[in-house]
């Protein structure tokens, strides 16, 4: 298996625009989950899913962030308009049901607002 | 006060030497404890997980879990120059609640 997979790797782009980050899972795996890493704030989690249904979004910071897991297989989060804020290295992940500390992470969406 | 405390260094250490990598915790329902690597610009990986208090070995690698003073360590013995890199903690209460997660201690073993 090629792991998760994340497109972009980089992203720049100026405020006010959308963007779209896109995950694909590994096969099989349960759970998918959407985190932001900063430097001052460290890991946070923004929004999970299981069988592609969103169980807690209670992470993502405001109404300019939206997921979306449309089958088993891939999985979007979209920040519109986005902001400077925003800036910050996206990761998602998958697990199995069972094995819950198992989580695989990709290698991550590095996205700069300016 | 933060579920999770971890120190984010950085922890510099010469090559060889035995590194000792902690997290405390608040909550006494955690139950299940992760140590996760993360080198630059890649994801954390995991390294040790561990259900419950005591001991976990694998390779150079021992992760420990004291649940009466919710401390939790990882030890790397023989450390080395490829061991650079930010160790997280994670835990979590049971199969349905999230993972909470360290702030990330980051060790650097210089040659």
């Amino acid at each position: 298996d090629a792991g998760v997979i994340q497109s972009p790797r980089h992203e720049v782009t100026e405020m006010g625009q959308e963007v779209t980050l896109r995950c694909k899972p590994i096969s099989g795996h349960d759970y998918l989950f959407w985190y932001r890493q900063t430097m001052m704030r460290g890991l946070e989690l923004l929004i999970y899913f299981n069988n592609n249904v969103p169980i807690d979004d209670s992470g993502m910071p405001e109404d300019r962030f939206s997921a979306k897991m449309p089958n088993a297989s891939f999985s979007t989060l979209k920040i519109q308009p986005s902001e400077p804020r925003d800036s910050a290295v996206y990761f998602c992940a998958s697990r199995t049901q069972q094995e819950l500390g198992g989580y695989t992470f990709g290698s991550g969406t590095r996205l700069t607002v300016v | 006060q933060k579920e999770v405390e971890q120190d984010p260094g950085p922890l510099s250490v010469p090559e060889g030497a035995i590194v000792s990598l902690n997290c405390t915790y608040s909550n006494s329902a955690f139950q299940y404890f992760m140590w996760y690597r993360q080198y630059s610009r890649k994801g954390p990986e995991l390294l040790m997980y561990t259900y419950s208090s005591g001991n976990k070995e694998d390779g150079r690698f021992t992760a420990q879990v004291d649940k009466s003073s919710k401390y939790i360590s990882l030890f790397i013995r023989d450390s080395q120059p490829s061991d650079s890199a930010t160790y997280l903690c994670a835990m979590s209460a049971n199969s349905n609640y999230q993972l909470i997660w360290g702030a990330g201690t980051k060790l650097i073993i210089k040659p």
